[in-house]
């Protein structure tokens, strides 16, 4: 089955505290990206993937690092999470910089204390 | 700055009706436009989308109209039903920003039997 897989589902972890998001797609995706969604705001992109070992900013890119060494996998890094960074986090492929539409992953609920 | 906006942050309709979503976007470089439903728990699905060189595109009960001078466009749902009810997230994209694409806040449709 084609799909996005995010994991874990849903993480506590406290301030400072290193973290990372994996994120794997089996459609063999040129384009993968990370989105944070909150209340009010909609889904707002992090950082995104044109290929491997091309990375861009998106508009929230603050306290987040990505890298793409391989064309399935994207993992979303937190060095030092923050309460702020309390969201519901969204990794997506598309075969064509979206234009056919990002697949997006089921989400990763993150919460910071 | 929110370049896409969904001024409505939520539409309730009866079923058999007709839904129609409002987006209105500021950056005249887009030429793209996607429109994304999101369930609760779920990652958003993609729904349909429209080129710029396009005035209107449909599938099946879902039609998207775009107004390039307006900077506007919409998505209408005839017949709604109540499984449409949902999120409902639009979306544009730049030929200049590749891989980036910017959403809106999002709209919550309710269809009530």
């Amino acid at each position: 089955e084609a799909q996005v897989t995010q994991n874990p589902r849903y993480l506590i972890t406290v301030t400072g505290k290193k973290l990372t998001v994996t994120c794997s797609q089996n459609m063999n995706h040129e384009y993968m990206s990370w989105y944070r969604q909150d209340p009010g705001l909609g889904l707002r992109q992090i950082y995104y993937s044109m290929n491997v070992e091309v990375t861009d900013k998106g508009d929230v890119p603050e306290g987040y690092k990505v890298s793409r060494k391989e064309k399935r996998n994207f993992p979303l890094i937190l060095e030092s999470p923050s309460p702020n960074q309390t969201s519901l986090y969204f990794c997506a492929s598309s075969l064509n910089r979206g234009y056919y539409g990002y697949t997006f992953g089921s989400g990763t609920r993150l919460t910071v204390v | 700055d929110q370049q896409v906006k969904q001024n409505s942050p939520s539409l309730s309709v009866q079923e058999g009706r007709i839904s129609i979503l409002n987006c209105d976007y500021t950056n005249s470089m887009f030429d793209y436009f996607l429109w994304y439903k999101k369930y609760p728990a779920e990652g958003p699905t993609f729904l349909i989308s429209i080129s710029s060189i396009k005035d209107k595109n449909e599938d099946g009960r879902f039609t998207v109209f775009l107004n390039k001078s307006a900077k506007h466009l919409s998505l209408h749902i005839v017949p709604s039903q109540p499984g449409d009810s949902a999120v409902y997230f639009c979306a544009a994209s730049a030929i200049s920003n590749t891989g980036k694409l910017i959403f809106g806040q999002g709209t919550t449709l309710q269809v009530k039997p």
